[in-house]
């Protein structure tokens, strides 16, 4: 069953305090994105990646990080310097860069306490 | 779940209408449009995608029609349902190599 996965589904989070969402697919795809959904808004990029041990900067990176270390795996880190972190975030993958589908993951909901 | 919703142009129709959702693009030069669809607290899913080198492509009960003179995209669903209700998102990739850039969203209201 091929697919992406996030996890978890709900997160809370503490003021000051760092916290990793995961991302895993098994379509083979090389490039893998993040993005942040808040209410009444479209999808905004934080960062991508379109091959292993190599990722980009996206409109909102700030106070964000990721890692591809494995084709599959591209987590990413919503550190203590994002001030607004409360918001709905969404990993996709796709076989190419942004001129093939993407296929999204079911979302992480992180709340900061 | 997530209320993606908030404060989104709407479109209410009724069961067994054909609902057009719009979309305004920026960029002259983008070459792929693709639509999705996104019911509350999931991720989006793919409806339909197309090429600048066409203007119209249809899918199962979809349509997508590209108007790239007034840089204009439009989603027809025929016969809606109430399954359908959701919010539909339209992405554009502005040139090689980049990544998709998405639009705001429209949500759809079908009543029974």
């Amino acid at each position: 069953d091929g697919g992406i996965t996030q996890s978890p589904k709900y997160l809370f989070r503490k003021e000051g305090q760092n916290v990793t969402l995961s991302c895993e697919q098994n379509l083979n795809h090389d490039a893998m994105y993040w993005y942040r959904q808040d209410p009444g808004q479209g999808l905004r990029l934080i960062y991508y990646s379109q091959i292993v041990n190599d990722f980009q900067k996206g409109d909102i990176a700030e106070g964000y990080s990721v890692s591809r270390e494995k084709k599959e795996s591209f987590p990413l880190t919503v550190t203590s310097a994002q001030k607004n972190p409360t918001a709905f975030y969404l990993c996709a993958s796709s076989m190419g860069g942004g001129g093939s589908r993407s296929f999204f993951g079911p979302g992480t909901r992180l709340t900061v306490l | 779940g997530e209320n993606v919703g908030l404060h989104l142009p709407t479109l209410s129709v009724q069961e067994g209408d054909n609902s057009i959702i719009n979309c305004a693009y920026s960029n002259s030069a983008s070459d792929y449009f693709i639509w999705y669809k996104q019911e509350s607290g999931k991720g989006p899913q793919f409806i339909i995608d197309i090429r600048s080198n066409m203007d119209k492509r249809q899918g199962q009960r979809v349509t997508v029609l590209l108007n790239k003179t007034v840089k204009h995209l439009s989603l027809q669903i025929a016969a809606t349902q109430p399954g359908d209700s959701a919010v539909y998102f339209c992405a554009e990739n502005m040139s090689p190599g980049s990544t998709l850039t998405f639009g705001k969203g429209t949500m759809l209201l079908v009543s029974p």
